[in-house]
C-alpha cells in the first residue's frame, strides 16, 4: 500500500523567508502532484511532475521530484501572506492502469508579516 | 468551461437519513473521482470510474455507500442511512486521459446530526 508523508505538517514563517516542504512516499511512484488549498475552499493544482529530477517552479514556489529517493520538495522562496494555505501532496501508484492518487496529510502554512 | 460542479454545497441531515451528493465533471473528461476529506482522516479517494464504469471502489467505507455515473455528465454518491461519522467534506474531481491534472469541485459539506 503506498503511503505519502509530508512534513512539517504546520509551518509558520516570516515573509520573506525561505523553507521547504517536505513529501516522502513508500513505494515506486513516477508521477507527484501538488496542491493548494485555502480554506474552506477546493484544492488547486500546483505542480504535477512526472518524471526522476524534474523541476518545476511558479512564482516563488519551486517543486522537485526525486524519484529514486522517493522524494518530492515544495520549495517557498521570499514568503509572502498570500501563500498561506494548506499544501498536499499525492502519488500514483505505478503500473497498471489504476489512477488512484494517495494524498499526504497536507501542510498548514501560516505566513506573518 | 465552468469546471467541476457539486450539489448541494451544504447539506445538514439528521442520522438515518438518506443523503444524495450530486457531481457533474468537466465536458469531455473520462475519468470521474469521488473523495472524502475530514480533518482525522485527511483526504481519501472512496471510489473512481473511467468512461461510467466503477474502477476502484475499495475506499468506500461500507455497504451504506454507493456511487453510479448513468453519463458522463453526471454522478451521484449516496449515503443510506447516513451516520454523525459521515460528516465530512466530499469533493469530487475529474481528470480527461492524456492529462495528468485532476480538477476538483468545490465541495460538498456534510454534517449528520
Amino acid at each position: 500500500e503506498l503511503k505519502v508523508e509530508q512534513n512539517p505538517l504546520f509551518l509558520s514563517m516570516q515573509e520573506g523567508k525561505n523553507y521547504t516542504i517536505y513529501c516522502n512516499y513508500s513505494t515506486t511512484s513516477d508521477r507527484l502532484y501538488w496542491y493548494r488549498q485555502d480554506p474552506g475552499k477546493s484544492l488547486e493544482s500546483l505542480f504535477v511532475l512526472l518524471s526522476n529530477g524534474a523541476v518545476k517552479q511558479e512564482g516563488r514556489l519551486m517543486a522537485s521530484l526525486d524519484t529514486k529517493a522517493r522524494l518530492s520538495t515544495l520549495h517557498i522562496t521570499a514568503a509572502v501572506h498570500d501563500l498561506s494555505a494548506t499544501y498536499f501532496c499525492a502519488a500514483y501508484h505505478s503500473g497498471g492502469s489504476n489512477y488512484k492518487l494517495t494524498f499526504g496529510k497536507g501542510t498548514l502554512l501560516t505566513v506573518n508579516p | 468551461d465552468a469546471g467541476v460542479i457539486q450539489s448541494p454545497r451544504h447539506e445538514v441531515t439528521e442520522m438515518g437519513q438518506e443523503v444524495t451528493l450530486r457531481c457533474k465533471p468537466i465536458s469531455g473528461h473520462d475519468y470521474l473521482f469521488w473523495y472524502r476529506q475530514t480533518m482525522m482522516r485527511g483526504l481519501e479517494l472512496l471510489i473512481y470510474f473511467n468512461n461510467n464504469v466503477p474502477i476502484d471502489d475499495s475506499g468506500m467505507p461500507e455497504d451504506r455507500f454507493s456511487a453510479k455515473m448513468p453519463n458522463a455528465s453526471f454522478s451521484t454518491l449516496k449515503i443510506q442511512p447516513s451516520e454523525p461519522r459521515d460528516s465530512a467534506v466530499y469533493f469530487c474531481a475529474s481528470r480527461v486521459a492524456g492529462v495528468e491534472t485532476q480538477y476538483f469541485g468545490p465541495g460538498t459539506r456534510l454534517l449528520v446530526l
